[in-house]
């Protein structure tokens, strides 16, 4: 069983800033790391799958890195919309990561 | 476009069983993996099954293992989940998602349906 990470668990930041999540799984996965964005009442959405491309239609200012265990999703000049709980997930096997929750500082 | 509809979600009694289905739309449903992810109440989201483009293949959580069963008829282009021997803590929004492949990013989702497990 591949076991996900995130952190920190929750993030503050101010409109226009910068956020940084981090996602560690407990062995390596190469780059099967997908990102997903869950706001209030709402379903999940792809945003970054391949640990760095990004789905259709999502903005430039999220991006994705890493490769093996280590996972970073950047969000550049945080907007209003931006602000929700993030899940990174491994596709091997398909476990998720317990989320990061961004909210306005 | 892209339609996932759940439906089937309610309150159950403990060891009881419910069925779940989610009607697909829009995109070429039998060319897609489907999954079913579950959320308890506050949660963050779990794994539940999955089941490969054809059926041929099925997969499931340890936590629902011998008692979920994930099935799908492309003619009609549905998926459904049976739950059998619920328990409370299966009480939670299903979603059922669509993948490219059957280990690939889920890339579409329906709106989920709410089981809630309670005498």
């Amino acid at each position: 069983e591949i076991v996900m990470t995130q952190s920190p668990a929750t993030l503050s930041v101010s409109p226009g800033e910068r956020a940084t999540l981090s996602c560690r799984a407990s062995r390596s996965i190469s780059r099967s790391l997908a990102w997903y964005q869950q706001k209030p009442g709402q379903a999940p959405r792809l945003l970054i799958y391949g640990a760095s491309t990004r789905a259709t239609g999502i903005p430039a200012r999220f991006s994705g890195s890493g490769s093996g265990t280590e996972f970073t999703l950047t969000i550049t000049s945080l907007q209003s919309e931006d602000f929700a709980v993030y899940y990174c997930q491994q596709y091997n096997s398909w476990s998720f990561g317990p989320g990061t929750k961004v909210d306005i500082k | 476009q892209v339609q996932l509809v759940e439906s089937g979600g309610g309150v159950v009694q403990p060891g009881r069983s419910r069925r779940l289905s989610c009607a697909a739309s829009g995109f070429t449903f039998s060319a897609y993996a489907m999954h079913w992810v579950r959320q308890a109440p506050g949660k963050g989201l779990e794994w539940v099954a999955v089941i490969a483009y054809d059926g041929s293949n099925e997969n499931y959580a340890d936590s629902v293992k011998g008692r979920f069963t994930i099935s799908r008829d492309n003619s009609k282009q549905t998926l459904d989940l049976q739950m059998n021997t619920l328990r409370p803590e299966d009480t939670a929004v299903y979603y059922c998602a669509g993948a490219s492949g059957f280990w690939g990013p889920f890339d579409s989702w329906g709106q989920g349906t709410l089981v809630t497990v309670s005498s």
